[in-house]
């Protein structure tokens, strides 16, 4: 019963294509969020949605493209992939606020 | 902007002996929660402080929030190789739903 899942784990794409994550969260969580992770380990907040609303968008390049159809998936689309887009991309819900976040597996995204 | 500097990016400690991590903020916290990400793993929750000074405790982990609500510490007694792994204060601020991490502090332990 995985309660925030992404697909896919792994993902290896030329630059210049178009790639989508999704993430899935059972949780019945009102609040996602997409979390880019570099190679240094550095978390940085993407996106978050509550209640199928963006509510938080941090300084992404708008080749990035997040979609919210219900309250259990917030998917993420990313057009013309770059090199420096190589990264873990991490899905994480959570229930109202001052609250812990679930984190999903997380997607590793290699840009050749 | 609302930033959260986290302090040391790394520590090697040998086994038995005890860690500490800092977190700061230039701003007060409505709250601070504290992960730990195993390698190749995900961040998973370990604690949150909402209270000015308050500290909890869990087996060998303690954590701390400061009187000004603008810092965190997460300290470790006696390390195990289980606790190697990077641990990542994020706060949170009144009103706001994002939730920023600091920049996590690597911990390897020496057997």
């Amino acid at each position: 019963d995985t309660a925030v899942s992404q697909t896919p784990k792994y993902l290896v794409t030329q630059m210049g294509n178009d790639k989508s994550i999704k993430c899935e969260q059972n949780l019945g969580h009102d609040t996602m969020y997409w979390y880019k992770q570099d190679s240094k380990k550095f978390l940085k907040i993407m996106f978050s949605y509550n209640n199928k609303e963006l509510i938080i968008n941090e300084t992404v390049p708008n080749r990035f493209s997040p979609k919210s159809p219900d309250k259990a998936h917030l998917n993420l689309h990313i057009n013309s992939l770059e090199l420096g887009d190589s990264a873990v991309y991490f899905c994480a819900s959570k229930l109202g606020t001052n609250t812990e976040a679930f984190f999903g597996q997380g997607t590793r995204l290699t840009v050749v | 902007g609302q930033q959260v500097m986290q302090i040391p990016q790394y520590q090697h400690v040998q086994e038995g002996e005890d860690f500490t991590t800092y977190c700061n903020s230039s701003t007060t916290l409505s709250n601070i929660q504290w992960y730990k990400q195993r390698p190749g793993g995900h961040p998973v929750f370990l604690i949150q402080l909402v209270k000015s000074g308050e500290v909890k405790k869990q087996k060998r982990l303690t954590f701390q929030f400061g009187e000004a609500k603008k810092n965190s510490s997460l300290h470790i007694t006696a390390t195990q190789t289980t606790d190697v792994g990077t641990y990542f204060c994020a706060g949170a601020w009144s009103g706001n739903e994002k939730l920023t991490f600091g920049t996590g502090t690597r911990l390897t332990i020496i057997p």
